[in-house]
């Protein structure tokens, strides 16, 4: 039973550019959590994804934006980069429902902005 | 709005000792909470979990906590640690109702020596 995976494992991006992260959920899961953790912190809820729809959203800007597809796997977008967007984002999958709130984690991909 | 604070940025701690984790949290609803570890250069992974019933929980890997509803507190404790359970740990409330949204604490780094 594969775990939540994330791609691409590291990424080195310049100040104004954008980029885009995947996540594919635990197998069975409906419903798609993203968190930004910074060095030396915890991580931070960014938004969940649900039935292809932003469900949740934390205090994030909107250059932070995602988009679920119909098999479950998610996308996060973020455009016009800073360098404090450098970090560690974490990828959770759930389902929504369970009744349990236990969130499966995936590896995470560490963004570096220089 | 719901926080976490974790009282210890690092507890260094020596081999077959036992150890507390201290993790107070703040919400004005009931609330689900959690303690996940993280390895280096990895994911979170669930250690244990509180949503209602017996105030002591346990977990994986010999870890236990206890909700304490008058003190706000969610202690998590070890009765002997192992070099192998050096890491980050990381306590986490969601709101009761809300599946999706974790607030974590910032971290407590576990040094188990030799």
């Amino acid at each position: 039973d594969a775990g939540v995976t994330q791609s691409p494992t590291h990424l080195i991006k310049t100040r104004g550019q954008q980029v885009t992260l995947r996540c594919s959920p635990k197998s069975g899961h409906d419903t798609v959590s993203w968190y930004q953790q910074a060095l030396g912190q915890g991580p931070q809820f960014i938004f969940q994804y649900y039935e292809e729809e932003e469900r949740q959203r934390g205090n994030f800007p909107d250059r932070f934006s995602g988009h679920q597809f119909p098999n479950y796997s998610s996308e996060l977008n973020v455009n016009a980069l800073l360098l404090g967007d450098s970090a560690l984002y974490l990828c959770a999958s759930s389902l929504l429902g369970q009744g349990d709130y236990e969130q499966y984690f995936g590896p995470g991909t560490r963004l570096t902005v220089t | 709005a719901q926080s976490v604070t974790q009282l210890d940025s690092q507890v260094p701690v020596f081999e077959e000792a036992p150890v507390e984790l201290r993790c107070n949290y703040s919400s004005s609803v009931s609330v689900y909470l959690f303690w996940y570890v993280q390895y280096p250069n990895q994911g979170l992974q669930l250690l244990l979990k509180y949503l209602s019933g017996s105030t002591l929980v346990k977990g994986i890997n010999g870890f236990e906590a206890e909700f304490n509803k008058s003190q706000t507190s969610f202690h998590l404790r070890k009765p002997s640690v192992h070099i192998s359970d050096t890491a980050e740990y990381f306590c986490a409330v969601s709101g009761s109702g809300n599946t999706g949204k974790l607030i974590f604490g910032q971290g407590t780094t576990l040094q188990v020596k030799p």
